[in-house]
């Protein structure tokens, strides 16, 4: 198909280590944006990228928390020295203009043992 | 404050029957735009309907409705002729300013489940 796509669908790892989740958003789409769903809670905002550049990374939590989209298209979401409170599904979309709505990616679902 | 509020953290409904899913919204922004999605169980989230904050008719997509009371700062999903593949969380989210807002605001979701 094609909509947004996320790699991995799951991810376990284990305290301290790095993770990095892959976005994959809809042909054409400029603007890119990152949030986080944690278990009974709806998507809270991460961060969003207008072409290659971060326009917002209000929403990152702190320092260990990094997204890059070197050529406007695929993202990636990197987490440095992971700790059990960044369990979570992980959410992408992607939006092609200023008054569209946005798509959604099916998540990577990550747990830090 | 919260940006976004949803009232309701679980909500039932007889097959065939409508059903209203309430959401409040926080804002003085003058331009802003509201959304409903539906998360199922499989965790992606589905678009269905948008209201523009000078859009002068409710929205309707199909089976939704949008009941927007711009002075109330409501903002309703109705979904008429409840079908059991309805059962999911909805989530209603919010982005100002319309144009340039950067930040989609959700709120903490409904569950809704379809009887039978």
């Amino acid at each position: 198909g094609a909509g947004v796509s996320q790699t991995p669908s799951n991810k376990v790892t284990e305290k301290g280590k790095y993770v990095e989740l892959r976005c994959d958003p809809i042909s054409g789409h400029t603007a890119l944006y990152w949030y986080r769903q944690s278990l009974g809670q709806g998507p809270e905002f991460l961060i969003y990228f207008q072409g290659t550049g971060a326009a917002d990374d209000s929403g990152l939590p702190n320092d260990r928390f990094f997204a890059v989209r070197p050529e406007g298209s695929v993202s990636t979401l990197k987490i440095q020295r992971t700790e059990r409170g960044d369990s979570a599904v992980y959410l992408c979309a992607s939006r092609l203009g200023p008054y569209n709505e946005q798509f959604f990616g099916p998540g990577t679902r990550l747990t830090v043992l | 404050a919260q940006k976004i509020t949803q009232t309701q953290p679980g909500m039932f409904v007889q097959e065939k029957e409508a059903v209203t899913l309430d959401c409040t919204y926080d804002t003085s922004d003058p331009s802003y735009g509201l959304f409903w999605y539906k998360q199922p169980s499989s965790g992606e989230m589905i678009f269905l309907i948008y209201q523009g904050s000078y859009d002068q008719q409710n929205a309707t997509e199909g089976r939704y409705s949008l009941n927007f009371q711009k002075a109330r700062k409501s903002a309703n999903l109705v979904i008429s002729a409840s079908q059991l593949g309805d059962s999911a969380m909805y989530f209603c989210a919010m982005r100002e300013p319309l144009n340039t807002g950067n930040q989609f605001y959700f709120g903490t979701g409904t569950s809704l489940t379809v009887i039978p």
